[in-house]
C-alpha cells in the first residue's frame, strides 16, 4: 500500500496568492483529517471528513481556508488569499471506520512570503 | 474539556541511558491512547495503541504502559536512531478525532 499521498511536498508562494494542497487517503479508509503543524502551536486539527462529508471544521482558522472531498480518494485544502502566518507544515491523515488509528502523509511544507 | 499533557518537553540521553516519557490525560471517556513517533521533515508514524489500564505494548526498545490517568513510554538502552519527537494522543467516546499532546523531543547522543 502506498500510504497517504500528499502533493506538493513543498510550496513557496507570495502573500495574496491562492494555495491548493492535495491529499489521497489510503484506499478503503473512510475518515480523512487535515492538520497544521508549527513550532509555536504544535499539531492542530483543521477539519475532518467521514465518507466524504465534513464533520468538524471548528479548527479552520478563518474563511480564507476551505476544504473539499469530492470522492473517497481525493481531498483538497485551499487557502485564498494566503498570508505569511499560514506558513506551516500541513498534514493529511486517514483512518478506517472510527478505529482511531490515523496514518499520516509526508506533509506539505508551505512558505508564504 | 479533554486534555493531554506530555512531559518533559525535551529530553537528552546518552546512548544506553534508559528513561521514560510521560503522557497525562483528562478525558470523559477513553477509547484508546496512541503513541506516535515523528522524525524531522516527516509525518507522525504510528507506534502503539493502548485501550485499558494495565495494558502494555512493546516494540524493540520501546514499551508503552497505561493507567487511568497517564501513559508512559519507556525507552530501554536507547540508540541515536531513537532520536525523534514522540507524540501521544487520546481517542474518546465524544468524537472521532484524536487529541494530541505537544510532544517530547528526544535526543540520544553516542
Amino acid at each position: 500500500d502506498a500510504g497517504v499521498i500528499q502533493s506538493p511536498r513543498h510550496e513557496v508562494t507570495e502573500m495574496g496568492q491562492e494555495v491548493t494542497l492535495r491529499c489521497k487517503p489510503i484506499s478503503g479508509h473512510d475518515y480523512l483529517f487535515w492538520y497544521r503543524q508549527t513550532m509555536m502551536r504544535g499539531l492542530e486539527l483543521l477539519i475532518y471528513f467521514n465518507n466524504n462529508v465534513p464533520i468538524d471544521d471548528s479548527g479552520m482558522p478563518e474563511d480564507r481556508f476551505s476544504a473539499k472531498m469530492p470522492n473517497a480518494s481525493f481531498s483538497t485544502l485551499k487557502i485564498q488569499p494566503s498570508e505569511p502566518r499560514d506558513s506551516a507544515v500541513y498534514f493529511c491523515a486517514s483512518s478506517f471506520s472510527g478505529k482511531g488509528t490515523q496514518y499520516f502523509g509526508p506533509g506539505t511544507r508551505l512558505l508564504v512570503l | 474539556e479533554d486534555q493531554v499533557t506530555q512531559s518533559p518537553e525535551a529530553l537528552r540521553l546518552q546512548e544506553g541511558e534508559s528513561s521514560s516519557l510521560n503522557c497525562s490525560y483528562t478525558v470523559s471517556g477513553l477509547r484508546g491512547l496512541f503513541w506516535y513517533r515523528q522524525d524531522p521533515g516527516k509525518g507522525p508514524e504510528f507506534l502503539f495503541t493502548l485501550y485499558s489500564a494495565g495494558e502494555e505494548k512493546e516494540k524493540e526498545r520501546l514499551k508503552a504502559t497505561l493507567t487511568k490517568k497517564e501513559s508512559f513510554l519507556h525507552i530501554t538502552a536507547p540508540k541515536p536512531e531513537d532520536s525523534a519527537t514522540y507524540l501521544c494522543a487520546v481517542f474518546t467516546y465524544n468524537t472521532d478525532k484524536l487529541i494530541f499532546g505537544t510532544g517530547t523531543r528526544l535526543q540520544v547522543f553516542p
